[in-house]
Order: C-alpha cells, then structure tokens, then sequence
C-alpha cells in the first residue's frame, strides 16, 4: 500500500546537538517531497520542499533534507538543534505531484538544555 | 504579510449542534483544503477547492459536513449535526497553485460534548 512512514514517534537530543529525522514514503514514481513543522497550538508551518533537480535542499530555520531515490527517502537534518527547535515534524509527499499531500505519522522533538 | 486566518480558535458545543468554521485565503491563492488532524487518524484531507471550485471531497466523511467558498477568498466548513467524534483539530491551508506548497493556518480546535 502506498505509504509515507516516519519510523520514529520520539527523539530527544541535546542543544546543540545534531539531528536526523527520518522519512520513507512507498510510491513509484518520484512525488513532491515536504516537511512541515508545528509548534503547539499552531498550524504547519512548510520547512523545506523538493520537487526535482539538486536531491539536497535548504529550508528555513537551517534545516536541510536529502532526497534518495534508491531508498525512497527525505530525511531532514539540522547540523545544531536549538531549543526553540522543540515541535512535531512532518513529512508529506503529494504521490502524483499534485495537490493531495499524504501526511506521516509525524515525530516529536524534545530538546534537552 | 498576513497569513491563512481561520476562526474560532476553540469551540466547544454539545452534540447536535451546528458547527461552522471559517476560513480567510492568503491573497492571491487559487487553491485552498480543509484537513482535519486527530491523534487516532493524523493528518486528513477532508475537501479541495480550486478557482472557488469543489474539486476533490473525496475525504469528507459524511453528509452532515459541507463547505463552501462563497468568494476567492473566504470558506467556511459546516458540521451538522455535529458529533462527539467530530472533535478534531480542523486545518484550512492555501497555495498558489494546485502544485504549489500550501500554507496552513493555526486550526479551530473543535470539541463536541
């Protein structure tokens, strides 16, 4: 079944410490690839996206994802987490690179002091 | 610039009730979805308008949900009657363009008694 999968529900790092949050999605083609983060009591607020050319890309709040075709994944890093880096992240591929966005599961980031 | 402005931030209500939540576009976006977020179903699309159009309301649940775009600019979500299992996190998100990022507001965190 198609799918997007964010395998871990959790992730606690330190400040200042690097971070990877991992996402495999599980459709044919090459979708439109994105994370989205949200704060508590917010909407999502769009990281980065990938639609085609360079797989690295930069976002906002200095985050960057690596798009792998061979594994089917977007996985999105942050070379220095900070505090305020605390929120649930999500990944979301639109299958047919179109409008309908396909939601994961989403992981929670905690960041100790 | 301001963003996707969605009203009430909370409603509680008892079951039966009507419910209408509503929803201001960016300026200039054409496209505009209704999601709802639980923690049992995550992120759901509910309903896709493109041009002031219903293009997509394959997600919406059941019949007692409608929405409606009365202008380029402005939605509204009806529930009614409503039920204990609608309670959810209601999102309303816009873009550009049907391929275009969308961007969400802050949600109506909807509760029914």
């Amino acid at each position: 079944a198609q799918s997007v999968t964010q395998p871990d529900i959790h992730i606690t790092v330190s400040e200042g410490a690097s971070l990877e949050l991992r996402c495999n999605y599980s459709y044919g083609a090459t979708p439109y690839l994105f994370w989205y983060v949200q704060s508590p009591g917010q909407g999502l607020q769009l990281l980065l996206k990938y639609f085609s050319g360079d797989t690295l890309v930069q976002g906002i709040k200095g985050f960057e994802a690596e798009f792998k075709r061979s594994q089917s994944s977007f996985n999105l890093r942050k070379p220095s987490v900070h505090w305020s880096d605390a929120a649930e992240y999500f990944c979301a591929v639109a299958p047919d690179s179109s409008y309908k966005l396909i939601f994961g599961s989403g992981t929670r980031l905690l960041v100790r002091p | 610039d301001a963003g996707v402005i969605q009203s009430p931030r909370h409603e509680v209500t008892e079951m039966g009730q009507e419910v209408t939540l509503r929803c201001k576009l960016i300026s200039g976006h054409n496209s505009l979805f209704w999601y709802r977020q639980t923690m049992m179903r995550g992120l759901e699309l509910l309903i896709y308008f493109n041009n002031n159009v219903p293009i997509d309301d394959s997600g919406m649940p059941e019949d007692r949900f409608s929405a409606k775009m009365p202008n380029a600019s402005f939605s509204t979500l009806k529930i009614q009657p409503s039920e204990p299992r609608d309670s959810a996190v209601y999102f309303c998100a816009s873009s550009l363009g049907s391929d275009q990022p969308q961007h969400f507001g802050d949600g109506t965190r909807l509760s029914i008694l």
